[in-house]
């Protein structure tokens, strides 16, 4: 079965650009998850979709936002984009119950100049 | 006081040593637990899922889980050079749709 998959693997923004990050989960899996990794911060929670609502949001700020299509691909969005942006954006998915295992993907690495 | 606390690292072994890698927590609310390892330039691949206090052996890994200290815990038997990696410990409330929070990984080297 095939694993959850990110595009673009690599981004380069300027400060100011939004952005826009796409998952799609692993077949079968209709939750799909984000998070942010920097070095100082580490991996942090943004938000979670399921069934295309969103259930669960962590503590970012609403230039942070996404959406779930029905086919349960995610996007994520990321406007008016600062230096502190640069991350690594995880996406992770997981079954239709709240205590199933989340699988990773490979991130996309966002750089913000 | 972050919720959870991991020790960075790195921690250097020799190859075949017995690993033990640990997470403190502060929040009593947590009830699962998991162990994520993650290369360099690749996303977390989960190692270990438990729920609430107890022990849990796959191969050669072995997940502690005490509620009580909270304090959790992995070790890893006949440590390869392969295991080198960043090991995050993660935890939930109600399971990893409510958003799971994360150490900030130990970074650990096995030498050959």
């Amino acid at each position: 079965k095939a694993g959850v998959t990110q595009t673009p693997r690599y981004l380069i923004k300027t400060r100011g650009q939004q952005v826009t990050l796409s998952c799609s989960p692993i077949s079968g899996h209709r939750s799909v998850s984000w998070y942010q990794q920097t070095p100082g911060q580490g991996l942090q929670f943004l938000f979670e979709y399921f069934s295309e609502t969103q259930r669960n949001k962590g503590n970012f700020p609403g230039r942070f936002s996404g959406r779930q299509f029905s086919n349960s691909r995610s996007e994520m969005n990321v406007s008016t984009l600062e230096l502190g942006d640069s991350a690594l954006y995880l996406c992770a998915s997981s079954g239709a119950a709240a205590t199933d295992t989340q699988y990773f993907g490979p991130g996309t690495r966002l750089t913000v100049l | 006081q972050k919720e959870v606390e991991q020790d960075p690292g790195p921690l250097s072994v020799p190859e075949g040593a017995i690993v033990s890698l640990n997470c403190t927590y502060s929040n009593s609310a947590f009830q699962y637990f998991m162990w994520y390892r993650q290369y360099s330039r690749k996303g977390p691949e989960l190692l270990m899922y438990t729920y609430s206090s107890g022990n849990k052996e796959d191969g050669r890994f072995t997940a502690q889980v005490d509620k009580s200290s909270k304090y959790i815990s992995l070790f890893i038997r006949d440590s390869q050079p392969s295991d080198s990696a960043t090991y995050l410990c993660a935890m939930s409330k109600g399971g990893g749709a409510d958003g799971l929070t994360f150490g900030k990984g130990t970074h650990l080297i096995i030498q050959p």
